[in-house]
């Protein structure tokens, strides 16, 4: 069954630093987006992208964050300069033709 | 600003016992809604997807109903098994085409007891 990937699962990096993490969306999907939950929380929409651009973003999607789809099948979120808030477990979702999101099962941030 | 809320937080019962999950939302023009599973410390899983022209959808023991004009969703679970242990995520958007993330609550933590 077709699925959504994320790498890498857990991801550990120091204060200031640029990370980048990796999702592989469903192949015939269109829509493609990254969520976050900080621990105990919700789950937080960050931003939707289709036809190679940005179609919404949330309010937390400020210009630390960046997305790309730099090849036909990988979906990338980028944190320039990390601070310990961005701590959270970030999902990347992607949907086809109906309207279901399928979610990959995360990548776990941890910025000490 | 659209909320989402989940009721009730917890519930432990027996195994065998049917079950109801609630979900209410602020705004009534949804698009779709849909019911999550997530485990500790991994992704979420799709259970039901309901369109907003559809009351209910089925699957398996799993079955969702949607009434749009009060904002109320529920999940009901029968026969309920250990495995079911998880949370239970509702979720909305309201609009179509893609654009519109989901907006989330903050779940149901079940327990389903041996």
């Amino acid at each position: 069954e077709p699925e959504v990937t994320q790498t890498p699962s857990h991801q550990v990096t120091q204060m200031g630093q640029e990370v980048i993490l990796r999702c592989v969306p469903i192949s015939n999907h269109l829509y493609f987006y990254w969520y976050r939950q900080i621990l105990g929380q919700k789950v937080e929409f960050l931003v939707s992208f289709y036809n190679n651009e940005i179609s919404e973003k949330s309010e937390i999607f400020d210009d630390q964050f960046s997305v790309e789809r730099p090849d036909g099948s990988n979906f990338t979120l980028k944190i320039r300069s990390t601070k310990l808030e961005d701590s959270a477990m970030y999902f990347c979702a992607s949907e086809g033709q109906a309207p279901e999101a399928f979610f990959g099962q995360g990548t776990r941030l941890t910025v000490v | 600003k659209q909320e989402v809320t989940q009721i009730p937080a917890a519930l432990s019962v027996p195994e065998g016992e049917n079950l109801v999950l609630n979900c209410s939302f602020t705004d009534s023009a949804i698009y779709n809604l849909q019911w999550f599973r997530q485990d500790p410390g991994k992704g979420l899983t799709s259970l039901l997807l309901i369109q907003s022209s559809q009351r209910e959808q089925t699957s398996g023991r799993l079955n969702a109903s949607l009434d749009k004009s009060s904002g109320r969703s529920t999940l009901y679970i029968a026969a309920s098994q250990p495995g079911d242990s998880a949370t239970y995520l509702c979720a909305v958007t309201y609009s179509g085409g893609g654009a519109d993330g989901l907006t989330f609550g903050k779940g149901t933590h079940l327990i389903i007891q041996p």
